[in-house]
């Protein structure tokens, strides 16, 4: 059962335009949302995570939308670069115990120069 | 600085032949989490270590066994790896327990043939 559902699998955008990666959870107990960005042949990184106590949160050109009641959440990337060109995962975790992230199926992007 | 280097990078088996993927890490924290990426799955938790020898399994975590017998290294092991198990493996730390963000290695590619 996929507890993170992350669309779409790929998207190609043009340079200087919004890029938008969508995710939807299911388990109410979640309260973190990270966004972590992988470049080729590297290890995830941490790009942007938010709380359910907040709506948006931006950094750079990189912001969070949260909707507590739809379970869903999105990751914006305003006038996007040929260097934000990597695969990105939302991911949740409940509580602060064990730190377990639940991670989507990841999105491909592409920012065509 | 969070340090991580996983060992070996890049490994070739055989199926039924036991493989060990080791995890170390520079500072002393205390979670550390073992991960497989497959396309179309995103990352997948299999296990997870909350300090010496205390460890708990993740949601994919048939086949694999884990050990922490001290707080720097965390090994991985395929009793006898099959075909199913090829994938990259991810280790990752966790640097802060407010925040739940995850450091995550340069991961460790195993094909099983």
């Amino acid at each position: 059962q996929q507890q993170v559902k992350q669309s779409p699998q790929s998207l190609i955008v043009q340079k200087g335009g919004i890029s938008i990666i969508n995710c939807a959870y299911e388990n109410t107990a979640f309260d973190y949302f990270p966004w972590y960005q992988q470049f080729p042949g590297k290890g995830p990184a941490l790009l942007i995570a938010i709380r359910p106590d907040v709506s948006e949160k931006k950094e750079g050109r990189f912001t969070i939308s949260f909707n507590k009641s739809a379970k869903q959440f999105s990751l914006h990337i305003m006038d996007s670069q040929p260097g934000d060109s990597a695969t990105y995962f939302c991911a949740a975790s409940k509580g602060s115990n064990t730190g377990k992230l639940i991670f989507g199926q990841g999105t491909t992007l592409q920012v065509k120069p | 600085d969070a340090g991580i280097t996983q060992s070996p990078r890049h490994k070739v088996t055989e199926t039924g032949t036991p493989v060990t993927l080791r995890c170390h890490q520079t500072e002393n924290h205390r979670y550390m989490y073992w991960y497989r990426q497959d396309p179309g799955h995103g990352l997948r938790l299999i296990h997870y270590s909350y300090g010496v020898k205390d460890t708990d399994k993740g949601e994919v975590s048939d086949g694999y066994s884990v050990s922490r017998s001290k707080t720097e290294d965390f090994l991985l092991t395929l009793e006898s790896a099959t075909s199913s198990q090829t994938s990259v493996y991810f280790c990752a730390i966790r640097l802060d327990t407010n925040t739940g963000e995850l450091f995550f290695g340069e991961g460790s590619r195993l094909t099983v043939l």
